[in-house]
C-alpha cells in the first residue's frame, strides 16, 4: 500500500519554509526522499533507515520518526530551484530482504519569487 | 558517467502490438526496478528484480513482462498493450536493496492508441 503525502500542493515564497509529511500503515525500514522537476527523472535527496538519526544537508532535512510511521522532510528558506515535485519512497520491515520501494502519491511544491 | 539509460524516450504504438522498452545501467548494480507515473498517483512499482533471473512482481504488474538474464539489463515488455498502459515509465537501480540510492532513467513516454 502506497505511503500517504501531505499536503498535495503548496505554493511559497521565496525565503518561506515548507513541511511535507509521509505517513505509512507499516512498519518501515526506511524512508527515501525523492524530487522530480517537470519533464526529468526523480532525483534522490536522502534516506533515513530504521534506528538512524535525522539527516539533512543545506537548508533540506527530514526526519523519521518509527513509532508513528511517519517522515517529515522539512525545507527551509526556500529557493526557486526547489520547485518540483517531492516522493517519499518506504520500504515496509517486511520487504527489507526484497528492499520493495513503494512511493507516495507525490506533493507539488512551487516556489515564486 | 553512472547512468541508468532508457530506450525509447517516446513511443507512440497501436492496441494489440507487442513493444519492449530497455533499460540498461552501468553501475554493477544489483537491485533494477519498473515503474508507471501518473498524474495523481505517483510512482507505482510494476515489477523489480533482486538480480539476474531472480524477478517478483511489484503492485501494478497486469499486463507487463520483465526479464532479468544480466545483471546490467532488465528490459520491460508488453505483450499486448492497451489504452490504458499510456503512462510515463521509469526504470531504476540501486546497489542494495531498500537501504541505498536508486538511480533513475530519464524516462520513456508511452502513448497507446
Amino acid at each position: 500500500q502506497q505511503p500517504v503525502q501531505s499536503p498535495q500542493a503548496v505554493i511559497l515564497r521565496e525565503g518561506e519554509d515548507a513541511v511535507i509529511n509521509c505517513s505509512s500503515s507499516k512498519a518501515l525500514y526506511s524512508v527515501h526522499w525523492y524530487r522530480q522537476k517537470h519533464g526529468e527523472a526523480p532525483v534522490f535527496l536522502m534516506i533515513l533507515l530504521k534506528g538512524g538519526e535525522q539527516k539533512g544537508h543545506d537548508k533540506i532535512s527530514a526526519s523519521f520518526n518509527e513509532k508513528k510511521q511517519q517522515s517529515s522532510l522539512y525545507l527551509t528558506a526556500s529557493q526557486l530551484s526547489y520547485s518540483g515535485t517531492y516522493f517519499c519512497g518506504t520500504v515496509a520491515i517486511g520487504s527489507s530482504n526484497t528492499g520493495k520501494l513503494i512511493f507516495g502519491q507525490g506533493t507539488t511544491l512551487q516556489v515564486k519569487p | 558517467e553512472a547512468q541508468v539509460t532508457q530506450n525509447p524516450r517516446y513511443l507512440i504504438t497501436v492496441t494489440g502490438k507487442k513493444l519492449t522498452v530497455t533499460c540498461s545501467q552501468n553501475m554493477n548494480h544489483e537491485y533494477m526496478s519498473w515503474y508507471r507515473q501518473d498524474p495523481g498517483l505517483g510512482l507505482r512499482q510494476i515489477y523489480y528484480s533482486m538480480n539476474v533471473e531472480v524477478t517478483d512482481k511489484g503492485d501494478v504488474p497486469e499486463g507487463y513482462k520483465v526479464s532479468r538474464k544480466e545483471k546490467r539489463n532488465f528490459p520491460l515488455i508488453l505483450e499486448s498493450p492497451s489504452p490504458n498502459q499510456t503512462s510515463l515509465y521509469f526504470c531504476a537501480s540501486s546497489f542494495d536493496r531498500g537501504n541505498t540510492e536508486a538511480f533513475f532513467g530519464q524516462g520513456t513516454r508511452l502513448t497507446v492508441v
